[in-house]
């Protein structure tokens, strides 16, 4: 089993919709979440943490379910600028910064 | 203010032959970090370093692949001979610190695509 699970898409949704992404991870002792956004043929690029408590950055929000071991990425009134890969990355135990990846879910927003 | 830069961008080698990519930090970044992405296998964390150290060098495929880091703004990934499985994009990424929970961001530079015939 993958460490960190992520369904790869293609989700295709119009202009407007919300679109949810979830991932899961295995490690139960994991500590830190983020989601990376990653253009086609860019590097990765820090989207946001991901906080117990959830958080929200503008259209884009968060969860954690550790007793699930599942973290989600809502995404309201999408913009034809939002396609790209969402890339969920966990680290695992241990303060070593190692982060791991999963292999990404690809959004892309039509007209 | 400029970010992880990586060079060559894009690589185009025959088996056999020695391919040297090189990656240089952001000034002041403390941890250095070395991955592979490929469509079947996703991003890779091959290497990292820590103030110059190899922390965690478990993700390297095998002894054709090897990684230094001389100083705090230079890191080279070799790989001799090179195959055409090791075709791939290689990111550099650093981090101010790995050991600051803190400040796990990692900057990811453009990347050098790979190609062995």
């Amino acid at each position: 089993r993958k460490e960190v699970e992520q369904d790869p898409g293609p989700f295709n949704v119009p202009e407007g919709a919300t679109v949810a992404f979830n991932c899961t991870y295995s490690n139960s002792a994991s500590q830190s979440f983020f989601w990376y956004r990653q253009d086609c043929r860019k590097e990765p690029k820090l989207l946001m943490s991901v906080y117990s408590s959830g958080n929200e950055d503008g259209r884009f929000t968060a969860q954690l379910n550790r007793a699930s071991q599942y973290i989600s990425l809502l995404i309201r009134d999408s913009k034809l600028s939002d396609s790209a890969t969402y890339l969920c990355v966990v680290i695992p135990s241990g303060n070593t910064g190692k982060l791991i990846f999963g292999q990404g879910t690809t959004l892309q927003v039509k007209p | 203010d400029a970010g992880v830069i990586q060079s060559p961008r894009h690589e185009v080698t025959e088996m056999g032959q020695e391919v040297t990519l090189r990656c240089k930090p952001i000034s002041g970044h403390n941890s250095l970090f070395w991955y592979r992405q490929t469509m079947m296998r996703g991003l890779e964390l091959l290497i990292y370093f820590n103030n110059n150290v190899p922390i965690d060098d478990s993700g390297m495929p095998e002894d054709r692949f090897s990684a230094k880091m001389p100083n705090a703004s230079f890191s080279t990934l070799k790989i001799q001979p090179s195959e055409p499985r090791d075709s791939a994009v290689y990111f550099c990424a650093s981090s101010p610190d790995s050991r600051q929970t803190s400040q796990e961001t990692q900057y990811f530079g453009p990347g050098t695509r790979l190609l062995v015939l």
